[in-house]
């Protein structure tokens, strides 16, 4: 069983569309996050969501708006996509925002924005 | 605030041979540190973590790493390289602020295996 799954892994898609990827996590953990890999392999946080509740939002355009349903689930949304959207975008999962031991991640989904 | 510093952006080394991958990290209370490892297009895995405990860490797949306040270090080694632990890896620490926390990960270092 896949502990956090991220769907789809691979998304290519034209400037302009909007798009989302889904994320689950099955460890029962209360908080998630969506991280951002740019083209220099260098990792930053985007959003934070602990039960459900919106705790961290960094500076991120505002054509990106997460959702969490319910707190096994986090899904990205982004509208009207721009080709700098291009990157690799990794859900990850913690039992509590400090997460004792360490956050598990997805495999990310890889957006190419053409 | 806190951040890491990975010194090396690329290390390269002969299989068989020790791994050293060097990481400093900056943290206004004591931290918590990680390393993880991200294969070719795979997601993050977690190596070891630091949490206050014992200050040499022993994680997964023989690495070691050993937090040293003097010298606000958290380098993370191997005494034998073997062909699959080509990777990236990334230092991390955890930022913590009230109701929030987060990861700060470093810029990454890519770790070559020569047969």
């Amino acid at each position: 069983d896949t502990a956090v799954s991220q769907t789809p892994k691979y998304l290519v898609t034209q400037m302009g569309n909007d798009k989302s990827i889904k994320c689950e996590q099955n460890l029962g953990h209360d908080t998630m996050y969506w991280y951002k890999q740019d083209s220099k392999k260098f990792l930053k946080i985007m959003f934070s969501y602990n039960n459900k509740e919106l705790i961290i939002n960094e500076t991120v355009p505002n054509r990106f708006s997460p959702k969490s349903p319910d707190k096994a689930h986090l899904n990205l949304h982004i509208n009207s996509l721009e080709l700098g959207d291009s990157a690799v975008y990794f859900c990850a999962s913690s039992q509590g925002v400090r997460g004792p031991s360490g956050y598990t991640f997805g495999s990310g989904t890889r957006l190419t924005v053409v | 605030a806190q951040s890491v510093t990975q010194l090396d952006s690329h290390v390269s080394v002969s299989e068989g041979t020790p791994v050293l991958l060097r990481c400093n990290y900056s943290s206004s209370y004591s931290p918590s540190l990680f390393w993880y490892v991200q294969h070719p297009n795979k997601g993050l895995q977690l190596l070891l973590k630091y949490t206050s405990a014992a200050t040499l860490v022993k994680g997964i797949n023989g690495f070691e790493a050993e937090f040293k306040k003097s010298e606000t270090s958290f380098h993370l080694t191997k005494p034998s390289a073997h062909m699959s632990d080509a990777a990236e890896y990334f230092c991390v620490v955890a930022n913590y602020g009230g109701s929030q926390g987060n990861l700060i990960f470093g810029k990454g270092t890519k770790l070559s295996v020569k047969p």
